[in-house]
Formats: structure tokens, sequence, C-alpha cells
């Protein structure tokens, strides 16, 4: 069954870095997702994207958050100049269509700024 | 704004019994879904139900949707160790036209051998 990839699978970075997180959505999906879980908290929606271009964000993906779609196959998010409130895990998620259709989850990368 | 909020927080249950959780939400929505997380892992889908459907089975998983209530129940039957997680619901953010889903805080299953 297809799946969502991400790498890495965990990510210690020095405050002040850029990071990039990876993703490999499934091969027919069209819609594409970035979500994050700080520890012991909600899941929280941070990005969508079709067709190469975001079409909706959220409060917390500022100016220091991009997506890219480099290929075909990957999609990445970009975290600028990381804080240590940027540590959590990070979900990809993808979905065939947009509208009531099922978004598949990533198992995560977890993010730690030190 | 939507927020799907799960109930209980926790639940513990013995191995072969139903487990129960339910999903509230705020304003009108076309769809909602469940996930399970298992602990530090990625969420898993479980299943999708539409505003316009009741009820929607999954080997032995029921879902409820109660739109003039709005709220949801997740039934999971003969439940099993495997089953430990926090499960959760999610509703998009906006009746139409949009992709951002909300999630809940999630309740704990936890199912003992």
């Amino acid at each position: 069954e297809p799946e969502v990839t991400q790498t890495p699978s965990h990510q210690v970075t020095q405050m002040g870095q850029e990071v990039i997180l990876r993703c490999v959505p499934i091969s027919n999906h069209l819609y594409f997702y970035w979500y994050r879980q700080i520890l012991g908290q909600k899941v929280e929606f941070l990005v969508s994207f079709y067709n190469n271009e975001i079409s909706e964000k959220s409060e917390i993906f500022d100016d220091q958050f991009s997506v890219e779609r480099p290929d075909g196959s990957n999609f990445t998010l970009k975290i600028r100049s990381t804080k240590l409130e940027d540590s959590a895990m990070y979900f990809c998620a993808s979905s065939r269509d947009s509208g009531p259709y099922e978004q598949y989850f990533g198992p995560g990368t977890r993010l730690t700024v030190t | 704004s939507q927020q799907g909020e799960e109930d209980p927080q926790a639940l513990s249950i013995q191995e072969g019994e139903n487990a129960t959780m339910n999903c509230s939400y705020k304003t009108s929505i076309n769809n909602l879904q469940w996930y399970r997380q298992n602990s530090g892992r990625g969420l898993v889908h479980l299943i999708l139900i539409r505003s316009n459907e009741r009820e929607k089975h999954s080997g032995r998983l029921r879902v409820t949707l109660d739109t003039s209530k709005k709220s949801s129940s997740l039934l999971i039957t003969a439940s099993r160790a495997a089953d430990t997680a926090s499960y959760f619901c999610a509703t998009p953010a906006t009746t139409s036209g949009t992709y951002k889903y909300i999630f809940g805080t999630g309740t704990r299953l936890k199912v003992l051998a």
C-alpha cells in the first residue's frame, strides 16, 4: 500500500541554523500538507500546497518557513533560522484531491533545536 | 473556529471490551476524520465520514456522525492490546474551500492484556 515517507526521522540542529525536512507524498496525490505537533500538544496545520503554490497557510507559517516541490516526487519544508520553539514533530501529508478526501500522513520528522 | 474535542481524555479497558470515544465540534462541517497515533509515531488515517453519512464501518471500527448535535463517536469493538494509542478527530477549518484540518486533543486509549 502506498505510503507517505519522510526523512530524516530525527534532526538535531542548533538555534539559528537552517533545516530542510523532506517528504515523498503518495505518487498520485495532488495536494500536500505540513503539520506539526509540539510535544504533548495538538497537531497543528502549517500549510497546504497545490499546483506548485501555497493554497493555504496558518499564522504559524511565517517568513521563516517555506515549502517547495523541487521535482516530481519530493516536497520539502525549510525553516530558515530555527528557534528553540520550532522543536516539534513535523508531519507531511498528502491527499488525492481537495474537499473531503482523506489526508494520509507520513511518520514524521522529530526536529530538536538546541 | 472549528475545533474537535475528544472525550474522554483517557480510557483504560480490558482486552476484548469495546471502547467508545466521542468528538464534539463547534460549527458546521462537511466531513470529519478519525486518526490513530501510537506513542511518538505518525498519524494513521482510520475513517473519513461525510456530513450526509450517519454511520460508517471499517473492520472493528464504527464511526457515527450526528450533525444536529455536532458530535461523532468512534467505537472499537473487541479491543486488542495493539489498539493502545491516542485517537484524534479532525475537522475542516471551514465548511468548504479549505485544506486545513483542526485536530482535537485526543483520547488516550490503553487496552490491558
